[in-house]
């Protein structure tokens, strides 16, 4: 099965600034790279589908990259509403396994 | 707006069964989208379970594929989660959500979970 490791697994940073998270996949998955947030005591939130494409309604400062292997999130002004643990999942073939996530702290 | 809404016992016994059942508002299960079940251990990250189409056509996580079995009821519009020989490390919230290939297979809805408590 192909795994999926993000980095950092946790980060502190203070409002406006730019957040980069990163996700690789163990083999090529083309550009099969979702983005999910995810806040205490809720169900995760679909931020960016397809590597890139960001989800309808989420606020364009949230934008993806990659292929391959190597994807990244990136926040581009941190907002308060913006802290919480963030996750990569592949939907190339199944299992759609999920990365680790990466938890966003106030700084 | 498609609305999903997890049921079942929220206590099993070890060496029991597990049973939720996914009710679907808002859209017909017999759309072209998977329905799909995740877990989340408390405290931990998630875990995709398995999914299922309204055909039937089934896959499951290769980790927990001798015991889950995922059904499908388009007369009552949902889905069931069975998961056998359940053990403590099976304690987690389980949610039900839709795979869309509209979003390249993204989980664009989600239910607001159940939690599932494996204790004697």
């Amino acid at each position: 099965d192909i795994q999926m490791t993000q980095s950092p697994s946790s980060l502190s940073a203070s409002v406006g600034v730019r957040v980069t998270i990163t996700c690789r996949a163990s083999q090529s998955i083309s550009s099969y790279l979702n983005w999910y947030q995810q806040k205490p005591g809720k169900a995760p939130k679909l931020l960016i589908y397809a590597a890139s494409s960001l989800q309808s309604g989420v606020p364009s400062r949230f934008s993806g990259s990659g292929s391959g292997t190597d994807f990244t999130l990136t926040i581009s002004s941190l907002q308060p509403e913006d802290f919480a643990t963030y996750y990569c999942q592949k939907s190339y073939s199944t299992p759609y396994t999920f990365g680790q996530g990466t938890k966003v702290e106030i700084k | 707006q498609v609305q999903l809404q997890e049921s079942g016992p929220g206590l099993v016994k070890p060496s029991g069964t597990l049973s939720l059942t996914c009710v679907v508002s808002g859209g017909s299960i017999s759309s072209s989208n998977w329905w799909s079940w995740v877990r989340q251990p408390p405290g931990k990250g998630l875990e995709w379970i398995g999914e299922i189409y309204h055909s039937g056509s089934t896959n499951y996580n290769p980790s927990l594929k001798s015991r889950v079995t995922i059904s499908v009821d388009k007369s009552n519009n949902q889905f069931s989660l069975k998961l056998s020989s359940v053990t403590a490390a099976d304690t987690a919230v389980y949610y039900c959500a839709r795979l869309s290939i509209a979003v390249a297979r993204g989980i664009d809805y989600w239910g607001q979970g159940t939690l599932v408590t494996v204790s004697s």
